[in-house]
């Protein structure tokens, strides 16, 4: 069957350091992939976008990368601050050109 | 620009009535979809509509609908409303499908 996996766990991060989350999929090929983050009670946000063409995408302190081959999306966030903490969601899309969600990973930031 | 207006911000209703919400999307955006977000279910997409027609549909009963207008906003409807039903739901928008989409602050529903 198709899935899109986000470690369900919090992560906990201390301040400055680098937060990696991971989403991971089984039987999809997708064109691309974004990355939301989203606070309590609020819609999502969206962060990047990558196509399977691009290995690396950067903006500013947070980085995407996109693995075909393994069907993993890692996302960084660099320098870590409080104001990063939130539930972070990869989506991808699919062959109607549908998104598909992951549950998201909710990440901490320790001062 | 404006972003993305969801009316109203919150809504208790009653077991079997109906409600309507409403989206209207970034101007210059075509692409509107909605979504039911629960604690337990995370999102679930509901349908997606790209130039008044519906592109996609998520699995849900026939209870949900939706349409789109000539101006891109777009309504759902919920009828026969049941408890869970409760949610956050959300409408998105994007200039095309599947491109980064911007979402509203969604509509609290709560079904008593």
């Amino acid at each position: 069957s198709q899935k899109i996996e986000q470690n369900s766990e919090a992560l906990n991060i201390q301040e400055g350091k680098t937060a990696t989350l991971t989403c991971n999929y089984t039987n999809y090929s997708p064109a691309y992939l974004q990355w939301y983050r989203q606070d309590p009670g609020r819609g999502p946000v969206f962060l990047l976008l990558i196509r399977e063409n691009e290995k690396e995408k950067r903006k500013e302190r947070l980085k995407v990368t996109f693995d075909t081959t393994l069907k993993q999306s890692l996302f960084h966030i660099t320098a870590s601050q409080p104001a990063d903490s939130a539930t972070y969601l990869c989506a991808l899309l699919d062959s109607n050109y549908q998104l598909i969600w992951g549950a998201g990973t909710k990440l901490i930031i320790k001062p | 620009k404006a972003g993305v207006t969801q009316t109203p911000r919150y809504l208790i209703k009653t077991r079997g009535q109906q409600v309507t919400l409403s989206c209207s999307p970034i101007s210059g955006h075509r692409s509107v979809s909605w979504y039911q977000q629960t604690p337990g279910q995370g999102l679930q997409f509901l349908f997606e509509y790209f130039s008044e027609t519906q592109r996609n549909k998520g699995n849900f009963p026939g209870r949900f609908s939706g349409r789109q207008f000539s101006n891109s906003r777009s309504e759902m409807n919920v009828s026969t409303l049941e408890l869970g039903d409760s949610a956050l739901y959300l409408c998105a928008s994007s200039t095309i499908p599947g491109d980064g989409y911007t979402f509203g602050s969604g509509t609290r529903l709560t079904v008593v």
